[in-house]
């Protein structure tokens, strides 16, 4: 069984200040992680992944994630908020057991940024 | 090459009617999920096929939801007799099979039943 546990349904932050966006997982086999973004009206578009190679991962528009696996935690952050980053965030957890996925989401998190 | 694509983009049907849903995934994927989005909330997983093979069709919430991909491409999701409750975005993905492969998504049917 697997869950995703994102802590904060809403984030408000300053254009220009830092961004932290949590998410727990549990899974019962060794999972990849991914964050999607979605703007509004617009499709799911992959930030970043980590796949059990560097626990530090690097995506797109600056954003990054550290997996934890002592704190089964996959938070995103940015170091300064940009206006387009307003949208929706989502974690995802990702079992493969024998070819088998499973795939599992979170219930995101809005990300306000405000001038 | 092209992403993946879904039709229809809007659809508005009255209830008790079928709907049929298209997923065209990224060519040479072999794995293809549905999802369905309420909204306001994340994506909730409904079906997965590896080629034509439905993997997992755990999330179906009843039995008026069907899916299937006869030769392992194109893929159909079928809802029959339609209730207002089914009202939401539909969303098609697909990857390639291994150890955490991305997911593409294409960019969704919005279902309305009225």
């Amino acid at each position: 069984a697997q869950s995703v546990t994102q802590l904060d349904s809403h984030v408000s932050v300053s254009e220009g200040t830092p961004v932290l966006l949590r998410c727990n997982y549990s899974s019962s086999y060794s999972p990849s992680l991914f964050w999607y973004v979605q703007h509004p009206n617009k499709g799911l578009q992959l930030l970043l992944k980590y796949t059990s190679a560097a626990t530090l991962v690097k995506g797109i528009n600056g954003f990054e994630a550290e997996f934890k696996k002592s704190e089964t935690s996959f938070h995103l952050t940015k170091p300064s908020a940009h206006m387009s980053d307003a949208a929706e965030y989502f974690c995802v957890v990702s079992v493969n057991s024998g070819g088998y996925q499973k795939v599992t989401f979170g219930i995101g998190t809005k990300l306000q940024v405000i001038p | 090459g092209a992403g993946v694509s879904q039709s229809p983009r809007y659809k508005v049907t009255k209830r008790g009617q079928d709907v049929a849903l298209r997923c065209d995934p990224i060519s040479g994927h072999v794995s293809l999920y549905w999802y369905r989005q309420a909204l306001g909330q994340g994506p909730e997983f409904l079906t997965y096929f590896n080629y034509e093979a439905q993997q997992d069709k755990s999330g179906l919430p009843n039995d008026r939801f069907s899916a299937e991909r006869p030769e392992g491409s194109i893929s159909t999701l079928t809802i029959q007799r339609t209730e207002q409750r089914d009202s939401a975005m539909y969303r098609c993905a697909s990857s390639g099979r291994g150890h955490g492969e991305t997911q593409y998504f294409g960019p969704g049917t919005r279902l309305l039943v009225l």
